[in-house]
């Protein structure tokens, strides 16, 4: 598997609270993504990064910031969080934008 | 509006029958398309990447087509097994930027 974390695996947070969630890798790709799923909508991307400090906006980035400082580690931060980011939030790498992608055991985030 | 469609329904085969999985896209001009299963409570597993200019990839017991005519990629598993049973996700890279799409999935049950 590759090496891919993720934290916290599960958290319950309440509306209006910052939220920050990380992605850390070990296999040194420059791509990295945040994802949510969601049923009926299926994998959704929010943000992704192709390099240090180099992140774009995906599908659904609205109520959603990224920062990636070194190679390893993207956070995704809710600056306040709602009902409607109640979701499973995956981080995925890979080495460059038309390889395969490597999935993070994901995140389960509710806000009450 | 843009749309990625896999079979609409879950899908049950048995044990050694080919199951074949459909994707149709609607408004992309996608650069490639990839394949992924996906198991409860897991992040997605890379399975097979075919490009526009492909017709047909194959790696072990699967197979991918994909027709830029049709809009649809076909993917197959030969010599089906319990343990193919899984949720398999159809997504595509647009040619031009680097948004990442995924379809909601086929849920696949082989039954023994």
């Amino acid at each position: 598997d590759a090496g891919i974390t993720q934290s916290p695996r599960h958290k319950v947070t309440e509306t209006g609270t910052p939220v920050t969630l990380r992605c850390h890798q070990t296999e040194n790709h420059r791509y990295m993504y945040w994802y949510r799923q969601d049923p009926g909508h299926g994998l959704r991307l929010i943000h992704y990064s192709y390099g240090v400090k180099d992140t774009d906006k995906g599908e659904v980035s609205d109520g959603y910031s990224v920062s990636r400082s070194k190679t390893e580690d993207f956070l995704l931060t809710l600056e306040s969080a709602t009902s409607s980011q109640t979701s499973v939030y995956f981080c995925a790498i890979s080495e460059s934008r038309d390889y395969e992608q490597y999935f993070g055991p994901g995140t389960r985030l509710t806000v009450t | 509006s843009q749309k990625i469609e896999q079979n609409s329904e879950a899908l049950n085969i048995q044990e050694g029958k080919t199951a074949t999985l459909t994707c149709n896209y609607t408004n992309y001009s996608p650069a490639y398309l990839q394949w992924y299963r996906q198991d409860p409570g897991r992040g997605p597993v890379f399975l097979l990447l075919i490009r526009e200019n492909e017709k047909e990839k194959r790696k072990e017991r699967l197979k991918v087509t994909f027709d830029t005519t049709l809009k649809q990629s076909l993917f197959h598993i030969t010599a089906s097994q319990p343990a193919d049973s899984a949720t398999y996700l159809c997504a595509l890279e647009e040619a031009t930027g680097n948004q990442f799409y995924f379809g909601t999935g086929t849920s696949l049950t082989v039954i023994p």
